[in-house]
């Protein structure tokens, strides 16, 4: 069972697609996260909003455009995207932002062809 | 800035033998510290933090960390390890000043439970 829901679980596209990544958060928390996880790298933090405004902006290039409607979605839409953004995208929220534990998603395998 | 190392990649250990994954951290100021635990295509899930109060901190499943400022380090045990405990293990700290403050993670280190 978890509270933070990610939609679609695995994504395969080409470089010139345009696709979106979708988070929902069942818990009532009011931050919301995605970071993506390489194979032998440290978890990368991308996007943080707080109560829907962005408050981190980790140096992500601009083919990542984040979405934060309301409180308790997150969107991630993807376009132009290179190989070496293949990777696990894993969506997370939290009850204050800077509170813990963080809840994590299954995450989106995204592979780019 | 502050950083986290987790020094093995991977642990292979027998099934009911004590395990000991290493974590270590570096910041000038206090941290709050954590390891979450991912199954094979799951998210991360928490399994225990510091934030203050005693240096011995209980999780689930069994698994337990000591705070260690002297040494920085935070390194998580497991006196009997089970088949299931097999998934790869994250540390992470925050600073825990005010503001906005990113957690960072380590690499990860896999665990290997052997029957």
């Amino acid at each position: 069972e978890t509270g933070v829901t990610q939609t679609p679980r695995h994504l395969v596209m080409g470089m010139t697609n345009k696709k979106s990544l979708k988070c929902e958060q069942h818990l009532g928390h009011n931050a919301m996260y995605w970071y993506k996880q390489s194979a032998k790298k440290p978890l990368e933090l991308m996007f943080v909003y707080s109560l829907e405004e962005r408050v981190e902006n980790n140096s992500v290039p601009s083919r990542f455009s984040p979405e934060c409607p309301n409180s308790s979605h997150l969107f991630l839409h993807l376009h132009t995207l290179q190989p070496e953004d293949s990777a696990l995208y894993l969506c997370a929220s939290s009850q204050g932002v800077n509170n813990q534990p963080q809840h994590f998603g299954d995450g989106t395998r995204l592979s780019i062809l | 800035a502050q950083s986290v190392t987790q020094l093995d990649s991977q642990v292979p250990v027998f099934e009911e033998a004590p395990v000991e994954l290493r974590c270590n951290y570096s910041s000038s100021v206090s941290v709050y510290l954590f390891w979450y635990v991912q199954y094979p295509n799951q998210g991360l899930q928490l399994l225990l933090k510091y934030l203050s109060g005693s240096t011995l901190v209980k999780g689930i499943n069994g698994f337990e960390a000591e705070f260690n400022k002297s040494q920085t380090s935070f390194h998580l045990r497991k006196p009997s390890v089970h088949i299931s405990d097999t998934a790869e293990y994250f540390c992470a700290a925050q600073i825990s000043s005010g503001g906005y403050q990113k957690v960072t993670f380590g690499i990860g280190t896999k665990l290997q439970v052997i029957p």
